[in-house]
């Protein structure tokens, strides 16, 4: 069956640090990826998405960058994190629809 | 831009009645449309699609689709407290085509 794998779960980084969120997909072959962010209370922002390898399309700009080094992997960073950056990440694969990772909850302080 | 519009709620029902959760969706080339659950600090799950015109039944849940009037709601049927959450409308074009989504219902389901 297939899976999804996020981490880390949560995430305290102070300003201007760098970040880096991997996500790994098992079970299936060449899925398309997803970054999301959750501002609290707010809806779905879609950040990036990835048909295959080494291809990444952006959805918004800012300063977070996205990289597909392997077919199941897909990696979400930054080289200085912004107070803005705080938000919950959720990468996901698309099947039938979604299915989405559990998530990293990420606060810059 | 496709839209995806939800009513952010919260719509708030007495344990034992009927939820209904409304979507309207602004591209009319739409075809495939899906419904999310999303407990407070989780990720979303997937609990119900509809392809086609007409109503879709799977346990408490119904999904119901208009396409002529670009409606899609959600009715759960005898609520619980566990229903409690927020609803996330998706809407997409396609086989592989990226989903769009609504900002979500919030539901609350009280004992």
């Amino acid at each position: 069956s297939q899976t999804i794998h996020q981490w880390p779960a949560t995430l305290v980084q102070p300003v201007g640090s760098p970040l880096s969120l991997e996500c790994t997909v098992e079970g299936t072959s060449n899925p398309n990826l997803y970054w999301y962010r959750q501002a609290a209370g707010r809806g779905l922002q879609l950040l990036f998405y990835s048909v295959g390898i080494g291809q990444i399309s952006s959805e918004v700009p800012q300063n977070l960058s996205a990289s597909r080094p392997q077919d199941r992997q897909f990696i979400l960073s930054s080289k200085k994190l912004l107070l803005s950056d705080s938000g919950f990440y959720l990468c996901a694969w698309s099947s039938n629809g979604y299915t989405f990772g559990s998530g990293t909850r990420l606060t810059v302080v | 831009q496709k839209e995806v519009e939800q009513n952010s709620g919260p719509l708030s029902v007495p344990e034992g009645a009927i939820a209904s959760l409304n979507c309207t969706y602004s591209d009319r080339g739409s075809q495939s449309f899906f419904w999310y659950r999303q407990y407070s600090g989780k990720s979303p799950e997937l609990i119900m699609f509809i392809y086609s015109n007409g109503d879709k039944e799977d346990g408490r849940f119904t999904a119901q689709l208009n396409k002529a009037s670009q409606y899609v709601s959600l009715l759960i049927r005898d609520s619980q407290p566990s229903d409690s959450a927020t609803y996330l409308c998706a809407v997409s074009g396609g086989a592989g085509n990226m989903l769009t989504f609504g900002g979500g219902t919030r539901l609350m389901v009280k004992p």
